[in-house]
């Protein structure tokens, strides 16, 4: 089936350092997710992007926090400065026509903030 | 998904009545989450189980993890409740596998 790719696997960075957290999402899809998801604790919703714009935004995503997709290519999400709290698995998805069709996962980026 | 599988897939109430969604897993799952789609099409969590039960105001969610199998009943149905339920469960290593959802629609 849709594969949603994530790059890198893992990452561990020094607090107070920049992050860019990579999402290939599936081919022709337009709508794009980013979801948080502390060990331990369930995955909550960061943002929805679709067209090159933020749809939708949670508490959780802190001004520190950006998110682009650059002529088609991946989808990132950008930590500038990491805090400690940051540390989590980041799962990216991605829907085809409509926000309401159903999200395909990646299989997630462990970032570790030391 | 084939590892996670969702009834019914559409579901019509009426107001003020109940019903109960389910998920059953063909893996083992330790966890267990229910997520409602929001019109913008973000999943918004509504529970995290580990096996057992709880509850918030007119929904609770039981997991069973030696019987695989993970429900969401809605009490006292209300038209807010409309939307795409979607079931999820995590093996111990850290994947997520949801359910194809189920399209809830609460009518007056």
């Amino acid at each position: 089936g849709p594969k949603v790719l994530q790059i890198p696997s893992h990452q561990i960075i020094d607090m107070g350092q920049m992050v860019t957290l990579n999402c290939d999402p599936v081919s022709n899809h337009l709508y794009f997710y980013w979801y948080k998801q502390i060990l331990g604790q369930q995955m909550e919703f960061l943002v929805n992007f679709y067209n090159g714009k933020v749809m939708e935004k949670s508490k959780l995503f802190k001004d520190q926090f950006s998110v682009e997709r650059p002529d088609g290519s991946y989808f990132t999400l950008k930590i500038q400065p990491t805090a400690l709290e940051d540390s989590a698995v980041y799962f990216c998805a991605s829907s085809p026509d409509s926000n309401q069709d159903t999200q395909y996962f990646g299989p997630g980026t462990r970032l570790l903030v030391l | 998904g084939d590892k996670v599988k969702q009834s019914p897939s559409a579901l019509s109430l009426q107001e003020g009545t109940n019903s109960a969604l389910r998920c059953n897993f063909s893996i083992a799952a330790t966890t267990v989450q229910w997520f409602l789609q929001n019109p913008r099409g973000s999943l918004i969590n509504l529970f995290y189980l580990v096996p057992g039960t709880k509850e918030n105001g007119r929904l609770k969610s039981a997991f069973d993890s030696k019987e695989s199998y993970s429900t969401l009943h809605i009490r006292d149905a209300q038209l807010e409740d409309s939307g795409t339920y979607f079931c999820a469960a995590e093996p111990s290593n850290n994947r997520i596998f949801f359910g194809d959802g189920t399209q809830l629609v609460v009518k007056p």
